[in-house]
């Protein structure tokens, strides 16, 4: 069974671009969850999507947006990068979002390392 | 809100020797909490996890934690340390119906 594919694995952007990360979560997961991992802040849940619907969203800027595809695969952007955009990016799949069985643990892929210059 | 602290930022070891990562998570009705393992440039993996029932957890890679509700931890141990298991870990705590919360991590590292 494939993991949680997370696509680019590395990308170089300079201040006010804008980058779109792509997640394919594991064959038959419909929640896909995102968090931003950085050295003083630690992981941060950025979003989280159920059947192609917005279930919870972190206290990020609305520069960072994300959605989710009828296929369960799931985008994040974030417009007019900053340089404290720099981060670990990491999506993570489960089956659903209850957190009660625990059959329905968060995977996780290997993660979007973007760095804004 | 749920919040998590991980009390040592690093923690050095020498090999075979054992070892504990203390975490503590701030109290509500229900909690569910998790063990994660992060390798460098790679994503996190799940250790071990409480859901209920028995207090002492066993996870993969002979790593064991016990939940003990009237101190709110979840302390993570194994009795013996390998290279391979210079890592950070990462506790995290759910009610259930919320995203996970993770504490800012622990890095371990096995010294020969």
């Amino acid at each position: 069974k494939a993991g949680v594919t997370q696509t680019p694995r590395y990308l170089i952007k300079t201040r006010g671009q804008q980058v779109t990360l792509s997640c394919s979560p594991i064959s038959g997961h419909r929640s896909v969850s995102w968090y931003q991992q950085t050295p003083g802040q630690g992981l941060q849940f950025l979003f989280e999507y159920f059947s192609e619907t917005q279930r919870n969203k972190g206290n990020f800027p609305g520069r960072f947006s994300g959605r989710q595809f009828s296929n369960s695969r799931s985008e994040m952007n974030v417009s007019t990068l900053e340089l404290g955009d720099s981060a670990l990016y990491l999506c993570a799949s489960s089956l659903t979002p209850d957190r009660h069985s625990g059959a329905n643990v968060l995977t996780f892929g290997a993660g979007s390392r973007l760095t804004v210059l | 809100a749920q919040s998590v602290t991980q009390l040592d930022s690093q923690v050095p070891v020498f090999e075979e020797a054992p070892v504990e990562l203390r975490c503590n998570y701030s109290s509500s009705v229900s909690v569910y909490l998790f063990w994660y393992v992060q390798y460098p440039n790679q994503g996190l993996q799940l250790l071990l996890k409480y859901l209920s029932g028995s207090t002492l957890v066993k996870g993969i890679n002979g790593f064991e934690a016990e939940f003990n509700k009237s101190q709110t931890s979840f302390h993570l141990r194994k009795p013996s340390v390998h290279i391979s298991d210079t890592a950070e870990y990462f506790c995290a705590v759910s009610d259930g119906n919320t995203p996970l919360v993770f504490g800012k991590g622990t890095r371990l590292s096995v010294i020969a």
